[in-house]
Parts: structure tokens; C-alpha cells; sequence
């Protein structure tokens, strides 16, 4: 089944505390994002990734970081998580840039940063 | 800068009969994209329906269809005979073609509910 996976779907944790938020896709795409969602602001792009070993920042990169060693995972790193990180976090890929090749979305990481 | 403007937080509709969400933008691109995505309570988004700019008809998905007016950056969203598994969160959302970053926004959402 195409997919893309995120792991966790859940993680509660504290200020400070390094976390990974992983995302997998087995589609072979080549275009890969991050977003994050806030009540009241949509959701916004955090990170982009084109192909693998390209990345670039979105919207709201600051604090978050990512890297695409692998075609098929896109990790987003919190080296030093902060609570206005709390949100829930989508990973998304499709197969190259550009809005004929619909976006594909993960089921959503909920972050809450105590 | 382009932003998208949800400006009702919640609507609501009776089963059966038909709702439509407002969305408006602001860029000065003349080549872009406009999607509707929805999010159940199971948290997926999920892709309604895509306008590209440069085409004058609205297009249509079913029971949901659009009314694009490009001069007043307009893109409303229609949903005939409203089901209860419409309920969810609605998303507008921009992009620009892929020459310009890929640069996707979104709106704020309005959150549908669908009363039997």
C-alpha cells in the first residue's frame, strides 16, 4: 500500500530534550515536506527537500532541521525543543515539485513540548 | 508575500442539502495553483479538488465543485447533498508552479459540520 508513515504519532516530552520525528515514504518520491498546523494559522511549511541531499527552508524553518540521505526518509530533528514547538507536525511527498503530482500526507505527529 | 484568507472559522449544514466555503488569496503571481484539502477527525489531509489558474472553467469533483474568479482572488468551495462524513476541516491552500520553490500556503481552515 503507498504510503507515507511517521513515527511517532504521539510524543509528549521536555524543554531541551532532543527528539527526531521520522517519516517514510514508498512511493520513490522525489519531493518531500514538513509542515507544521496551529489552531487558527493553517498549516505552514517548516522544511522541503527536492531530491536526496537537497533540502531547503520553508516558512517557519527556525529551530527544526532536517536531512534526506535516503530517497524514501525525511527525518525533522528538534535539536533543543521548546513548547511553541507543541503543534502537530505533517510529513508530505510527492513525486517531483509542482502541483500536477498531488501531495501525499502522513497521519500527523502530535508534539507537546513541556 | 502570498496569503489565503478562510474567513469562517465554522460553518455548519443540514444532510442533504448544499454549503459552500469561502477562500480568498493575495498574490501578484499570475501563474499559480489552488487546492481544497480535507482533514477528518482522523487527521489525515486529504486532497478535494485542484484549480490551476490559467484555466477558465471550475473544475469539479463529484459532489464537490469550485467557483474560481480569478480578478478578486476568489475560490469557494461548494459541497452538494452534504454528507455526514463531510464532517471535517477544510483547508484552502496556494502554490506556486514549481519554478517558484514549490511554495505551498494554506489558510486557516474552516471546520464543517454536517447535522443529520
Amino acid at each position: 500500500e503507498a504510503q507515507v508513515t511517521q513515527n511517532p504519532r504521539y510524543l509528549i516530552t521536555v524543554t531541551g530534550k532532543k527528539l527526531t520525528v521520522t517519516c517514510s515514504q514508498n512511493m520513490n518520491h522525489e519531493y518531500m515536506s514538513w509542515y507544521r498546523q496551529d489552531p487558527g494559522l493553517g498549516l505552514r511549511q517548516i522544511y522541503y527537500s527536492m531530491n536526496v541531499e537537497v533540502t531547503d527552508k520553508g516558512d517557519v524553518p527556525e529551530g527544526y532541521k532536517v536531512s534526506r540521505k535516503e530517497k524514501r526518509n525525511f527525518p525533522l530533528i528538534l535539536e533543543s525543543p521548546s513548547p511553541n514547538q507543541t503543534s502537530l507536525y505533517f510529513c508530505a511527498s510527492s513525486y517531483s515539485m509542482g502541483p500536477s503530482q498531488p501531495q501525499h500526507f502522513g497521519d500527523g505527529t502530535r508534539l507537546s513540548i513541556l | 508575500a502570498q496569503t489565503v484568507t478562510q474567513s469562517q472559522p465554522e460553518m455548519s449544514v443540514q444532510e442533504a442539502e448544499t454549503v459552500t466555503l469561502s477562500c480568498t488569496y493575495d498574490t501578484s503571481e499570475s501563474n499559480y495553483y489552488l487546492f481544497w484539502y480535507k482533514q477528518p477527525p482522523s487527521r489525515q489531509m486529504i486532497l478535494v479538488i485542484r484549480q490551476e489558474a490559467y484555466k477558465q472553467q471550475n473544475a469539479t469533483e463529484n459532489r464537490f465543485s469550485v467557483n474560481f474568479q480569478k480578478a478578486a482572488k476568489s475560490f469557494s468551495l461548494k459541497i452538494s447533498d452534504s454528507q455526514l462524513g463531510d464532517t471535517a476541516m477544510y483547508f484552502c491552500a496556494f502554490m506556486k508552479p514549481w519554478y517558484n520553490n514549490n511554495d505551498m500556503r494554506f489558510g486557516a481552515g474552516t471546520r464543517l459540520t454536517v447535522k443529520p
